[in-house]
């Protein structure tokens, strides 16, 4: 079964330095998000990305986040300049074109990020 | 705001027993509901979904979920519990973006500890 794979699974990182997160979605999907979880806390949507563009992104997904597909297989997220409450568990997700409407898309097993 | 809500921080059921984990919803319109789980280091791994149609709706895993538009609710059932099932159960629900994509809005989650 096709899966959504990120790398790394989990990284330790400096307050104030750049971190990229890396997704491969599934080959034949053309939508793709980001979530995250802080520990204990409930999934959140960060943002969503659709022909090459951002599409929508929640108010969490500020100036320090971008994301990008920078050679139409790899999805990266890169957050700036990395705070302590950034640690969280990232997912990402990918839906193909005739699943848009979300009903039941694939995520991967997540990065979990720790900012020290 | 369109929401869901998941009473339980944790269910605990002896194996072989039937269990249920409980999800209640706030939408306008009619609600695109979903249920996730996620095992220790993995993502989250689709169950089910509920679109339209009959109320009860099976998934994977041997799990189903009754959907109950008075009530409000769409909780999660299996006859039969098994050790493996022990896992994180997250409920979710679709909403619609102004910009016309989806996201899903999760539940906090309910940890299930099945019990030999």
């Amino acid at each position: 079964e096709p899966e959504v794979t990120q790398t790394p699974s989990h990284q330790v990182t400096q307050m104030g330095q750049e971190v990229i997160l890396r997704c491969v979605p599934i080959s034949n999907h053309l939508y793709f998000y980001w979530y995250r979880q802080i520990l204990g806390q409930k999934v959140e949507f960060l943002v969503s990305f659709y022909n090459n563009e951002i599409s929508e992104k929640s108010e969490i997904f500020d100036d320090q986040f971008s994301v990008e597909r920078p050679d139409g297989s790899n999805f990266t997220l890169k957050i700036r300049s990395t705070k302590l409450e950034d640690s969280a568990m990232y997912f990402c997700a990918s839906s193909p074109r005739e699943d848009r409407r979300h009903y039941g898309y694939t995520f991967g097993s997540g990065t979990r990020l720790t900012v020290v | 705001a369109q929401s869901v809500a998941q009473p339980e921080d944790q269910v605990n059921v002896a194996e072989g027993n039937p269990l249920t984990v409980k999800c209640t919803y706030s939408v306008s319109g009619n609600p695109y509901l979903f249920w996730y789980v996620q095992y220790p280091n993995r993502g989250l791994q689709f169950l089910l979904k509920y679109i339209t149609g009959d109320n009860l709706v099976k998934g994977s895993y041997g799990f189903e979920a009754e959907f109950n538009k008075s009530q409000t609710s769409f909780h999660l059932k299996k006859p039969s519990a098994l050790v493996s099932d022990s896992a994180l159960y997250f409920c979710a629900v679709r909403v619609s973006m102004n910009t016309g994509f989806q996201k899903l809005v999760f539940g906090t989650g309910t940890r299930l500890l099945v019990s030999p």
